[in-house]
């Protein structure tokens, strides 16, 4: 079993704040990282997929980066909008999520 | 391409009834995992299986929950002689490869058991 953690466990920032939170894993035999976003009452929903070490992934204001040697991968929100508000996931190749980092961005 | 689909959406059931909650993969999907959500906790793994077989069932009870997939038909989770603390939304996700290759896997919308 691939224990991932996430820090902080919440988050509340203001809009218009860049934030950014924290998927630690262990760093031997690394195949894949995986970063959903999940709404409540929703289901989660797929962010990134990232394979190699220094990969930057972006999708508008949201961006990862990962470092496997370390094992870490950051997740980055510029400029965060009320509907930036979710639980943010990350799970290793064997999708065991870890407990997440519940964003909630004030207007 | 129709999403996963899982049924009931929603289900009701007495304590020590049998709940089955069924999911349907995507198109071309093999490989389907079964998550638990309890009330103010995250996303638990409970089981991943492929087509006719169990892969990693680590993360199930050890009682009264099974899962299968068969060659045909929908993934079924299976909770035996329910209790309250059953209670919870069950989701499902399928992909079309294993993790290690990188493949997203897509969530269902849930199944809400209710164990009264």
């Amino acid at each position: 079993i691939l224990n991932v953690e996430q820090s902080p466990q919440s988050l509340h920032v203001q809009e218009g704040d860049s934030t950014n939170f924290t998927c630690s894993f262990p760093s031997s035999n690394f195949y894949a990282l995986h970063w959903y976003r999940w709404e409540t009452a929703k289901s989660p929903e797929a962010l990134f997929v990232m394979t190699l070490n220094g990969d930057e992934k972006k999708k508008g204001r949201i961006s990862a980066t990962l470092n496997t040697k370390e094992g870490y991968s950051y997740l980055y929100i510029k400029g965060s909008q009320p509907e930036d508000s979710a639980t943010y996931l990350c799970a290793l190749w064997d999708m065991r999520f870890g407990a997440g980092t519940r964003l909630t961005v004030k207007p | 391409n129709a999403g996963v689909m899982q049924n009931p959406r929603h289900l009701v059931r007495r304590r020590g009834q049998e709940a089955r909650l069924r999911c349907s993969p995507m198109k071309g999907h093999s490989h389907v995992y079964w998550y638990r959500q309890l009330p103010e906790e995250g996303l638990k793994f409970m089981v991943y299986l492929q087509k006719e077989n169990i892969i990693d069932e680590s993360g199930m009870p050890k009682e009264r929950f099974s899962a299968e997939f068969p060659k045909e038909g929908p993934s079924i989770l299976r909770i035996q002689q329910v209790v309250r603390g059953d209670s919870a939304a069950y989701f499902c996700a399928s992909s079309p490869l294993s993790g290690r290759t990188g493949n997203t896997i897509y969530f269902g919308e849930g199944s809400w058991l209710t164990v009264v």
